[in-house]
C-alpha cells in the first residue's frame, strides 16, 4: 500500500537559517505530492502540491521538487522566520477513485528567535 | 476560494451522547469529502469517504454504526459519533475534493476538537 515517511522532529531552527523536511514515498503508479502545513490550533492547510516528475510546487518561500527517481518530494525554505513554526505533513494521493490521502506522521517545526 | 468550513470548531458531551460535526464547501461544490481523525501527535488518519448522494465508505478498522456520515448535498457531510465514549475524543478533520484541470486537490476544514467527559 501507499505510505509516506518524514523525518522525525522536533526540527529545531534559529531565523534565517535554511530548512530542509525530508519526505519519501511509496506509491504504485503515479501520486501527486502534496505539503500541508498546521499552524497552532488550527486545521490543514495546502501549503504546495506537485502532481508529475519534476514539477516544482512553491508557496510562501517554500519549494519541493517531485523526484521520482528518489520517490522524494523534500520540503526546503532558504531563510525560515519565527512565524513558519508549525507542524508540516507530507501526503500523497494516488486518485483513482474515492480513496483520501496518504499522510506522514508530521514535523514540528520550531524557529527560535 | 475553497474554503471549507467545520462546526463546531469544539465541543464536550457527556459519554453515552451523540455528536453531529458538519463540513461545508463555502464556495464550491463537492461530490467527495473525507473525514480524518488526528490523533496526539501523530498524522491523519483517514476515516471515510463521503459521497454525495451516496452511503460513504469507511476504512477498515473504522466502525461505520459508531460513525455516521451523510452527503446530502453538494456543500455538506456531516459526522455524527453515536454513543460517544472518552476513547472517541479527539480531533475530526474534513477535507473536500476539488478537480481542477485534472488535478485533484483535497482542501481541509480546520476541524473539530472532540472531548467526551
Amino acid at each position: 500500500g501507499d505510505s509516506v515517511t518524514q523525518m522525525e522532529g522536533p526540527v529545531t531552527l534559529s531565523e534565517e537559517a535554511f530548512l530542509t523536511i525530508n519526505c519519501t514515498y511509496t506509491a504504485t503508479g503515479y501520486p501527486s505530492l502534496f505539503w500541508y502545513v498546521q499552524y497552532p490550533g488550527e486545521g490543514l492547510q495546502l501549503l504546495l502540491k506537485a502532481t508529475k516528475a519534476d514539477d516544482k510546487g512553491s508557496n510562501k518561500g517554500f519549494e519541493a521538487t517531485y523526484r521520482k527517481e528518489t520517490t522524494s518530494f523534500h520540503l526546503e525554505k532558504g531563510s525560515v522566520q519565527v512565524s513558519d513554526s508549525a507542524v508540516y505533513f507530507c501526503a500523497l494521493y494516488s486518485g483513482g477513485g474515492a480513496d483520501g490521502l496518504t499522510f506522514g506522521k508530521g514535523t514540528h517545526l520550531i524557529i527560535q528567535p | 476560494g475553497a474554503v471549507v468550513s467545520q462546526h463546531p470548531s469544539r465541543v464536550i458531551c457527556k459519554s453515552g451522547t451523540s455528536v453531529k460535526i458538519e463540513c461545508r464547501s463555502l464556495d464550491f461544490q463537492a461530490t467527495t469529502m473525507f473525514w480524518y481523525r488526528q490523533f496526539p501527535k501523530q498524522s491523519l488518519m483517514l476515516m471515510a469517504t463521503s459521497n454525495e448522494g451516496s452511503k460513504a465508505t469507511y476504512e477498515q478498522g473504522v466502525e461505520k454504526d459508531k460513525f455516521l456520515i451523510n452527503h446530502a448535498s453538494l456543500t455538506l457531510s456531516t459526522l455524527t459519533v453515536t454513543s460517544a465514549h472518552p476513547e472517541d475524543s479527539s480531533f475530526y478533520i474534513c477535507s473536500a475534493r476539488v478537480t481542477l484541470a485534472g488535478t485533484d486537490t483535497q482542501y481541509f476544514g480546520p476541524g473539530t476538537r472532540l472531548t467526551v467527559l
